[in-house]
């Protein structure tokens, strides 16, 4: 399978928590995209990758929440001190260009109680 | 104004029938306009994209882009009930930064009867 990966599928955890989740993009794919999606939304965007590099952060992304993309392959998003509010569908995503094709990885559903 | 609008539906059609999906965008600058097929507790999977105006065709699906009344459409002929999902239109938009990020709309539910 040469699609976007994603671990872990699930994740509950107790609010106060961290967590992290791991995206491995298309191999041939250099631009990664974190969106969030709540039901009854449209998947929202987070950040943006080009390569190894943090290019773009939207202003949902609070100072809880920090990505890296070391080596410019797989990705991670972490949520400190997660809050109810956080529960919802984190999905990765990656492209070849900014304006082409993005892929959607199955996501990560986070449950926070 | 939301960036990209879309009727929530649920649209429902017989099977067989074509189903007709409508979506308008505000950003005159979009270039790259897509649809993306939800099934209920999955990820979005691409289904179509479309670049220019006019019509592009693909097995049963047809999307149409009209740039300058800001309206990119998808047409499913032969309704199958397997397509009853969700359709989410995604259209680029640019941020201050230059960033040319996508932007969806909240989706039309999408119901084919047997």
């Amino acid at each position: 399978d040469t699609g976007v990966s994603q671990n872990p599928r699930h994740k509950i955890t107790k609010r106060g928590q961290n967590v992290t989740f791991r995206c491995d993009p298309i191999s041939e794919h250099n631009r990664l995209y974190w969106y969030r999606q709540t039901l009854g939304q449209g998947p929202e965007f987070l950040t943006y990758f080009q390569n190894e590099a943090q290019l773009e952060k939207s202003r949902l992304l609070s100072d809880r929440f920090s990505a890296e993309r070391p080596k410019g392959s797989f990705s991670t998003l972490e949520i400190q001190r997660t809050e109810q509010g956080d529960s919802a569908m984190y999905l990765c995503a990656s492209s070849r260009t900014s304006v082409t094709e993005q892929f959607f990885g199955p996501g990560t559903r986070l449950t926070v109680l | 104004q939301k960036e990209v609008e879309q009727n929530s539906g649920p649209l429902s059609v017989p099977e067989g029938a074509i189903a007709s999906l409508n979506c308008t965008y505000s950003d005159r600058g979009s270039q790259s306009f897509f649809w993306y097929r939800q099934y209920s507790g999955k990820s979005p999977e691409l289904i179509m994209s479309i670049y220019s105006n006019g019509d592009k065709e693909d097995g049963r699906f047809t999307a149409q882009l009209n740039k300058a009344s800001q309206y990119v459409s998808l047409l499913i002929r032969d309704s199958q009930p397997s397509d009853s999902a969700t359709y989410l239109c995604a259209v680029n938009a640019e941020m201050n930064t230059g960033f040319q990020k996508l932007v969806f709309g909240t989706g039309t539910r999408l119901l084919v009867s047997p």
